[in-house]
């Protein structure tokens, strides 16, 4: 089954970069569509983007001016790139499979990581 | 201000049944699938129901899911102490070009 692992600093000042890296077992990250989303403390779910394995990528139009969404075939991960972050991005972060037989943008998330604290304090 | 629009809150009594609204539009609900999530803090969503009304293996037919028009409906039958989480509904939205979530909604079993 599925496995999906998100990594990364947990502590960033305002106008770093946040980087993290979702790794994937058990299936190969081929084929389908894979997502970031965020969740501020005590706030609901926000969609930060998807990426399909061939490296085409889909943004929230709120914070595509600041995402890179990318994929690294050869090690089965994809990664999240957000710059200039505030206090507004602390969130955990989690990253998520795009459910589906046939690849496409949905609002299908199956399965999930466990969620990653990025904090951006200074 | 979240797109789609949900209850901040629902109870009820074990046994009972409760249901969740999601209310969208014609860009999101109207054109296409919903899908339901549950929240058990602290830890990850887990999909309840995707395409509308559709279970993945594992989660009980208490659960169900329904849709009409613009708007979405999460049902629980049977009220359990460990349903006791926040739900999410989300769906494509197609003015944005992606997903979209409600606000979410806590259920409390009193």
């Amino acid at each position: 089954q599925v496995q999906l692992q998100e990594s990364g600093p947990g502590l960033l000042k305002p106008s770093e970069t946040l980087s993290l890296t979702c790794s994937v077992s058990g299936d190969s990250i081929g084929s389908y569509y894979w997502t970031w989303i965020r969740q501020a403390p005590g706030k609901g779910l926000e969609w930060i983007g998807c990426l399909y394995y061939s490296g085409s990528t889909n943004y929230n139009p709120s914070l595509k001016s600041r995402v890179t969404i990318s994929v690294d075939t050869s090690k089965n991960q994809f990664s999240l790139k957000l710059t200039s972050v505030t206090a507004a991005d602390t969130a955990v972060y989690y990253c998520a499979k795009v459910g589906g037989v046939v690849a496409a943008p949905r609002a299908w998330f199956d399965p999930w990581g466990q969620g990653t604290l990025v904090t951006v304090s200074s | 201000q979240s797109v789609l629009t949900q209850p901040t809150s629902a109870s009820g009594t074990p046994g009972q049944r409760v249901t969740i609204s999601c209310s969208g539009s014609s860009s999101n609900i109207g054109n296409n699938y919903v899908y339901w999530y549950q929240q058990l803090p602290p830890t990850a969503p887990k999909l309840l129901i995707y395409r509308n009304n559709q279970r993945p293996s594992g989660v009980p037919d208490r659960f169900s899911g329904s849709k009409s028009g613009t708007s979405a409906s999460l049902a629980i039958s049977g009220l359990r102490s460990e349903d006791e989480a926040d739900y999410y509904c989300a769906v494509l939205d197609d003015s944005l070009s992606g997903p979209v979530f409600g606000g979410g909604t806590k259920l409390t079993v009193l």
